[in-house]
C-alpha cells in the first residue's frame, strides 16, 4: 500500500482537461512540496512539476500543480495522445524520514 | 546536459546479492544527492534511499534497512547501490536519480537496470 494514494486509472478524449489527485497527510503532502512524474514503462521517468507548482525547463504549462491541506493535484489541458503515460506524485514523509510515492495514475488518452 | 548512466541487466539467484552502478556526468557529482527507487513489474514506483556523494551519509527506507548500501567512487562519479539477501519479490527495474540537496524531488533519472531474481 503506498503512502500516497491516487486514482489506479483514468481517461480523457484528446484536447480534453484532466486532474489528477494525489491524498496524503500532514506528515506529507501536508507539510512538504509535492512532485509530479511522468513515466513510460521502459523509460525514465521524468519530472514535471516540482515545488507543488513549478515546472523545470522544458515542460508545457498545459501542466499544472497544486495543493490544498494534504491532498495535492496534478491538471493537465489540452491533453495530446502523447501524454498517455503513468503519473507518480511524489513528497518527503517527515514521520518515516523517507521519500513516498503515491501508487500512480495510468492515464489514457482516447 | 545531466546524464545517469547505469550498468544493465542482471539475473540473479535467491539468496545472493546485486550491485547497480549509476555514472554521474555533465554536473558537479558530488553537489547533489543520488537516490535510488524501484518498480516492480504491476507495481507503482517505491523509493529506497539516497546518498550524498560528498560526505557518503545514507538514509535508506526501513523496508530496506540491513539490505542495501549505497556507496560511491567520486573520483569517477559512480554511485551503486546494493541489495543483497534477494529474493523473488526484489525483482523489478531499479532507477538512479538525482536529487539537488535538501530538496524531495528528483530532476533527472538513469534509464533503468532490470534486476531478475529467479531460481
Amino acid at each position: 500500500q503506498s503512502v500516497l494514494t491516487q486514482p489506479p486509472s483514468m481517461s480523457a478524449a484528446p484536447g480534453q482537461n484532466v486532474t489528477i489527485s494525489c491524498s496524503g497527510s500532514s506528515s506529507n503532502v501536508g507539510n512538504n512540496y509535492v512532485s509530479w512524474y511522468q513515466y513510460l514503462p521502459g523509460t525514465a521517468p521524468k519530472l514535471l512539476i516540482y515545488d507543488t507548482s513549478k515546472r523545470p525547463s522544458g515542460i508545457p504549462d498545459r501542466f499544472t500543480g497544486s495543493t490544498s491541506g494534504t491532498s495535492a493535484t496534478l491538471g493537465i489541458t489540452g491533453l495530446q495522445t502523447g501524454d498517455e503515460a503513468d503519473y507518480y506524485c511524489g513528497t518527503w514523509d517527515n514521520s518515516l524520514s523517507a521519500g513516498v510515492f503515491g501508487g500512480g495514475t495510468k492515464l489514457t488518452v482516447l | 546536459q545531466v546524464q545517469l548512466v547505469q550498468s544493465g541487466a542482471e539475473v540473479k539467484k535467491p539468496g545472493a546479492s546485486v550491485k547497480v552502478s549509476c555514472k554521474a556526468s555533465g554536473y558537479t557529482f558530488s553537489s547533489s544527492d543520488v537516490n535510488w527507487v524501484r518498480q516492480a513489474t504491476g507495481q507503482g514506483l517505491e523509493w529506497m534511499g539516497w546518498m550524498n556523494p560528498n560526505t557518503g551519509d545514507t538514509g535508506y527506507a526501513q523496508k530496506f534497512q540491513g539490505r542495501v548500501t549505497m556507496t560511491r567512487n567520486t573520483s569517477i562519479s559512480l554511485a551503486y547501490m546494493e541489495l543483497s539477501s534477494l529474493r523473488s519479490e526484489d525483482t523489478a527495474v531499479y532507477f538512479c536519480a538525482r536529487g539537488p540537496r535538501g530538496q524531495s524531488y528528483l530532476d533527472s533519472w538513469g534509464q533503468g537496470t532490470l534486476v531478475t531474481v529467479s531460481s
